[in-house]
């Protein structure tokens, strides 16, 4: 059964540092990879993809991957208050295609203290 | 930005009747998608929504519990029936836009009691 593993958290980093979520998954086929930003109460926003080995960039977001060793990440720089969500991995066997078949980790919790 | 509307945003049923829940996308979509997300849980997909056919379920998931409808490119419906308080969860529409293709948006989600 293909599993996505993430820490559960909650994860808590004092305003201003890196926040560093992690993710793992059983899948070797896997193609695609996502990260969900999800408020409580709210629904999942899209904040990153990452297709390739190595590192991507958006603003104070960086998502990483390794396939080798199955494993993605996201980085939050100058991590704010507001950052502070419930954070979500997820992969998708499928490269550039349609994501219905998204398999989802069940997030871990990011608490930034001001 | 393309805007996915979902109602109702919550509703209190009760044991043994049925609720259907609404998604209606603004911009052009090529796929949608209804997922299940229960307390403290991953997010599960339930089923495709075709347009003009018979949804596809995932496994665990029946036509029957969950039927769906897709009139057209951008409306669908899902009607969780015969309702037990098992079935108490947040109900997510999804999308995949034709101008994003690769990526999945949700619309704002039904979060559902049943009594």
């Amino acid at each position: 059964q293909k599993e996505v593993e993430q820490n559960s958290g909650p994860l808590s980093v004092p305003e201003g540092a890196i926040a560093s979520l992690n993710c793992t998954y059983s899948d070797r086929g896997s193609q695609s990879f996502f990260w969900y930003r999800q408020y409580s109460g709210k629904s999942p926003e899209l904040i990153m993809f990452i297709y390739s080995n190595g590192d991507k960039e958006d603003g104070r977001f960086t998502a990483q991957l390794n396939k080798a060793s199955q494993y993605v990440s996201l980085l939050i720089r100058d991590s704010q208050p507001s950052d502070s969500a419930t954070y979500l991995c997820a992969v998708t066997e499928v490269y550039g295609g349609s994501q219905g078949n998204l398999i989802f980790g069940k997030g871990t919790k990011l608490s930034v203290k001001p | 930005s393309a805007v996915i509307s979902q109602k109702p945003s919550r509703d209190i049923c009760q044991r043994g009747t049925s609720l259907t829940i609404q998604c209606q996308v603004d911009s052009q979509v090529t796929m949608m998608f209804w997922y299940r997300q229960q307390p403290g849980q991953s997010l599960t997909l339930i089923a495709t929504a075709n347009q003009g056919s018979e949804a596809t379920y995932e496994s665990g998931f029946v036509i029957d519990k969950f039927p769906i409808s897709r009139p057209n490119l951008t409306f669908s419906t899902l009607t969780v029936s015969n309702l037990s308080p098992e079935d108490s969860s947040i109900y997510l529409c999804s999308v995949e836009f034709v101008h994003q293709r690769g990526k999945l948006f949700f619309g704002s989600g039904t979060q559902l009691s049943v009594l």
